[in-house]
């Protein structure tokens, strides 16, 4: 039972590269988050999901892009990578039959822009 | 929006000995819950107790046990028994209730408590 996984969990680019972080969970779940943690600041909210075809911004969305093209697959994207997008990225999943009061995170990508 | 704040960014306790950690939030709704996470150097997020706001009762696992004080705005964690697993960073987390309007379950964190248990 995988749960959340998270591809990769290690990545160093450089300035104005791009990349594609990859949220995929097994557990049918609705609502998908993407969230990134800094020292000090705690887990922030960059993009969600309610559903296959839908996302929305959340508190951090600037410099991100995100797409849910399969209920089972969240993707988090940098266009153009900076040094202020280092940082730990979290995905998580929760779904209607729980009430979402259960949130099922992965072990997360630790990202670093050169 | 919410806010959630854990003024003590650092805690240590000595193994079998109590400790609280504090948070406190800021919010206008009236139904919500609060979740408190467990981080271990492994990166993983380990949920270990939540309150729902409309329950006075006090939420308890094992030893875990939380003081909710609704009208102060308080949720602090109890640890009772520290062991040395229980060294981690702790989040306090706020998500709005499902009545809300645009709520999609999204959790607000604090910026968190690194505890440090002392054998």
């Amino acid at each position: 039972n995988a749960g959340v996984t998270q591809t990769p969990k290690f990545r160093v680019l450089k300035t104005g590269q791009s990349m594609t972080l990859l949220c995929a969970q097994d557990m049918n779940h609705e609502y998908m988050y993407w969230y990134r943690q800094d020292p000090g600041m705690g887990l922030r909210l960059i993009h969600y999901s309610v559903g296959e075809g839908t996302t929305a911004k959340g508190e951090v969305p600037d410099g991100y892009n995100v797409s849910r093209l399969k209920k089972q697959n969240f993707l988090l994207g940098l266009e153009s990578a900076a040094p202020s997008q280092t940082s730990v990225y979290f995905c998580a999943s929760t779904n209607q039959m729980t009430g979402g009061l259960v949130q099922h995170f992965g072990d997360g990508t630790r990202l670093s822009i050169l | 929006a919410q806010t959630v704040t854990q003024s003590q960014p650092e805690m240590s306790v000595q193994e079998a000995e109590t400790v609280t950690l504090s948070c406190t939030y800021d919010t206008s709704e009236s139904d919500y819950y609060l979740f408190w996470y467990k981080q271990p150097p492994s990166r993983q997020m380990i949920l270990v107790i939540r309150q729902e706001a409309y329950k006075q009762q006090n939420a308890t696992e094992n030893r875990f046990s939380v003081n909710f004080q609704k009208a102060a705005k308080s949720f602090s964690l109890k640890i009772s028994d520290s062991q040395l697993g229980d060294a981690a960073m702790y989040f306090c987390a706020y998500r709005s209730a499902e009545s809300s309007m645009g709520s999609a379950r999204q959790l607000t964190f604090g910026s968190g408590t690194q505890l440090t248990v002392l054998p």
